[in-house]
């Protein structure tokens, strides 16, 4: 198995302001991810994210809005750019592993007000 | 495409009822299968997995058998605990090695005492 963590953990920002959010993984994985979760909803897929490349997008997804930095097999970051209240929401970083078995970080808990 | 369907939620149960989640599947090819499990505040974590026709995944006392002839992973427990309150998700991931990962909506599990 991989153990992820995510920081921060939760926050709370302004309206036009950036934040990033760090990703780290255990053990060296094949493919990374980053997921948003609504309020009581399932998981949406952002991006895949590529070592040393342009993060693969969703469609709905941009990378002005979300750019994903993945310099090493166990790293990535998520940017919120110029967060507005509707990116209020649960981001999930994920990896998977040779095995196929995807797991995820805890969360990343944004507020904007 | 592919696509999961759960049964509508949430379920409301009292400690060591039985326990049965319907999951339903579409997918072209012979996709892996899996439930995850997640508990309030928490990310998701990897419940059981199958990855193929009648292989059958378990742990903590649930069980899922991947039925092709159905197109159906259904989770089962035969005597749930109040520990076991989660939102439970129902996901498939095709082949290739770079699938994703496609879940269900999620269903909200209660436990009473």
């Amino acid at each position: 198995s991989a153990v992820i963590s995510q920081k921060p953990s939760r926050d709370i920002c302004q309206r036009g302001t950036s934040l990033t959010i760090q990703c780290q993984v255990d053990s060296q994985v094949t493919m990374m991810f980053w997921y948003r979760q609504q309020p009581g909803q399932s998981l949406t897929l952002i991006a895949t994210a590529n070592q040393g490349s342009e993060a693969t997008y969703e469609s709905g997804f941009v990378i002005d809005k979300f750019p994903i930095s993945r310099p090493n097999l166990t790293f990535s970051t998520l940017t919120v750019s110029n967060m507005s209240p509707e990116d209020s929401s649960i981001y999930l970083c994920s990896a998977r592993n040779q095995g196929g078995e995807q797991y995820f970080g805890p969360g990343t808990r944004l507020t904007v007000t | 495409g592919n696509s999961v369907t759960q049964m509508e939620g949430p379920v409301t149960l009292s400690e060591e009822a039985f326990l049965t989640i319907n999951c339903t599947y579409t997918a072209t090819g012979y996709p892996s299968l899996f439930w995850y499990v997640q508990y309030p505040g928490e990310g998701l974590q990897l419940l059981l997995k199958a990855t193929k026709a009648d292989d059958k995944g378990s742990n903590k006392g649930f069980e899922a058998t991947y039925r092709k002839e159905t197109t159906s992973f259904h989770l089962e427990k035969g005597s749930v605990q109040v520990s076991d309150s989660a939102v439970y998700f129902c996901a498939l991931s095709g082949r290739g090695a770079n699938s994703k990962l496609t879940f269900g909506k999620g269903i909200t599990l209660s436990v009473r005492p």
